[in-house]
């Protein structure tokens, strides 16, 4: 079965700063990949998906994932933080031939003036 | 678009006391699920509906928990009797397509508090 580990439980960035979160997975084949956010009383919202071709794939609100096989990960990365930004994120993994998603624990990032 | 529209948003009762939970998926979206999220955790799959059949509900703790999804549409969530682990956010999510992990759409959820 696949899985996933977000190593990080909570981080704090300055506002403006650069963000990074990790992800690995743990998944025999070519994993589908995804990245939410949620925020406080809210339900998740994509911020971007992994399936195949290039490695480095765009998403909403500025972010950003690169997928490595070899490292097994994929790490969302922001530029430049926004107050906003300040919610939970969660990585998923699915496999190719089933809908079922497994969610990492989450990472918290709480962004400061 | 409407998105997926979870009522209530905030439940609290008593342990032994029935609740349920009601989702509206997306409109056309034919796959539903109820996830259900601990604190500081991810969802965790509850159960999957593919119209009217609920496909996946190994997840589901059939001794107090039920689902129905009777005409494909929205869905229903019980829980007869609730227990002080059943605190939670539950979670309701659709998409287009189920055979494979194509993009889900959630819904705000339902706080749970069992007293």
């Amino acid at each position: 079965a696949q899985s996933v580990t977000q190593p990080d439980i909570h981080i704090t960035v300055s506002e403006g700063a650069s963000l990074e979160l990790r992800c690995n997975y743990s998944y025999g084949a070519t994993p589908y990949l995804f990245w939410y956010v949620q925020s406080p009383g809210q339900g998740l919202q994509l911020l971007l998906k992994y399936f195949s071709g290039d490695t480095l794939v765009q998403g909403i609100k500025g972010f950003e994932a690169e997928f490595k096989r070899s490292q097994s990960s994929f790490n969302l990365r922001k530029p430049s933080v926004h107050w906003s930004d300040a919610a939970e994120y969660f990585c998923a993994v699915g496999r190719s031939n089933d809908y079922k998603l497994s969610f990492g624990a989450g990472t918290t990032v709480t962004v400061r003036a | 678009e409407a998105g997926v529209v979870q009522s209530p948003r905030y439940k609290i009762i008593e342990k032994k006391q029935p609740v349920a939970f009601w989702c509206n998926p997306i409109s056309g979206h034919n796959t539903l699920y109820w996830y259900l999220q601990n604190l500081g955790q991810g969802p965790e799959l509850l159960i999957r509906y593919e119209n009217e059949e609920a496909v996946d509900d190994s997840q589901l703790p059939k001794d107090r928990f039920s689902a129905e999804r009777l005409k494909g549409v929205d869905s229903t969530l019980k829980i007869q009797p609730a227990e002080l682990g059943d605190s939670a956010v539950y979670l309701c999510a659709s998409s287009l397509v189920g055979g494979g992990p194509s993009e889900q759409f959630f819904g705000p959820g339902t706080r749970l508090t069992v007293l």
